[in-house]
């Protein structure tokens, strides 16, 4: 199965917002509420930033919000900082008991 | 704290055998469901095999059905990753995550170990 489609970079100046897209289809982003975003930092593991499309966990800044309609969901990042710089992946429950992962979107803090 | 620790990566060639143990730490590790996820070097991510908390369910990707076997032992607080007729297309680091939701699950990821690389190559 093919992966969720991501942009391959996007940039913001500090300060502004950013919105970084996700798209599925209806056999998962459509079909479920199980859409997870995650910031990688070169080097370094992943981390959960947003869970069940809009929940942050304990210690995420509200900076980071997530959103869903149809078949795309979507992170924002608000008041960007230069250590938001990084990657950023997005993904979704799938209805065949499987798990898809977006592409990766690069944040530049310009 | 939650701590994951992985273990058991190294070179092997195609078509070998390895095996990863990942053991768990500062949590009720038999309400998680957990997971393994990987990632070839430059690449992105990709989710390879989950195990309910339970361990009655075990789900796999498409890419890995049939060649690796995702279990956990309680008892040890440790998930482990068999994987066999190994390809060089499995070369990665495999990262080892819990699910951050208890019990039914979110398919949400946290937090992620530190990962172990698997090189296969002859």
């Amino acid at each position: 199965q093919s992966a969720l489609t991501q942009p391959a970079s996007v940039s913001g100046s500090p300060g502004q917002s950013i919105t970084i897209s996700c798209t599925g289809g209806s056999s998962d982003i459509g079909s479920y509420n199980l859409v997870s975003w995650y910031q990688q930092h070169p080097g370094k593991a992943p981390k959960l930033m947003i869970y069940e499309v809009t929940k942050r966990p304990s210690g995420v800044s509200n900076r980071f919000s997530g959103s869903k309609s149809g078949n795309t969901a979507s992170l924002t990042i608000s008041g960007l900082q230069a250590e938001d710089e990084a990657d950023y992946y997005c993904c979704s429950y799938v209805i065949t008991n499987t798990v898809l992962f977006g592409g990766g979107t690069k944040l530049t803090v310009l | 704290e939650v701590q994951l620790l992985e273990s058991g990566g190294g070179l092997v060639q195609p078509g070998g055998f390895l095996r990863l143990s990942c053991a768990a730490s500062g949590f009720t590790f038999s309400s998680y469901a957990m997971s393994w996820v990987r990632q070839a070097p430059g690449k992105g991510l990709e989710w390879v095999s989950s195990v309910s908390n339970s361990g009655a369910g075990t789900y796999y990707a498409d890419s890995v059905k049939g060649r690796f076997t995702i279990s956990r032992d309680t008892s040890k607080k440790t998930v482990y990753l068999q994987m066999s007729s190994l390809r060089v297309e499995d070369t990665a680091i495999y990262f080892c995550v819990k699910d951050v939701v208890r019990y039914s699950g979110s398919w949400g990821f946290d937090p992620w170990g530190q990962g172990a690389l698997v090189t296969v190559s002859s």
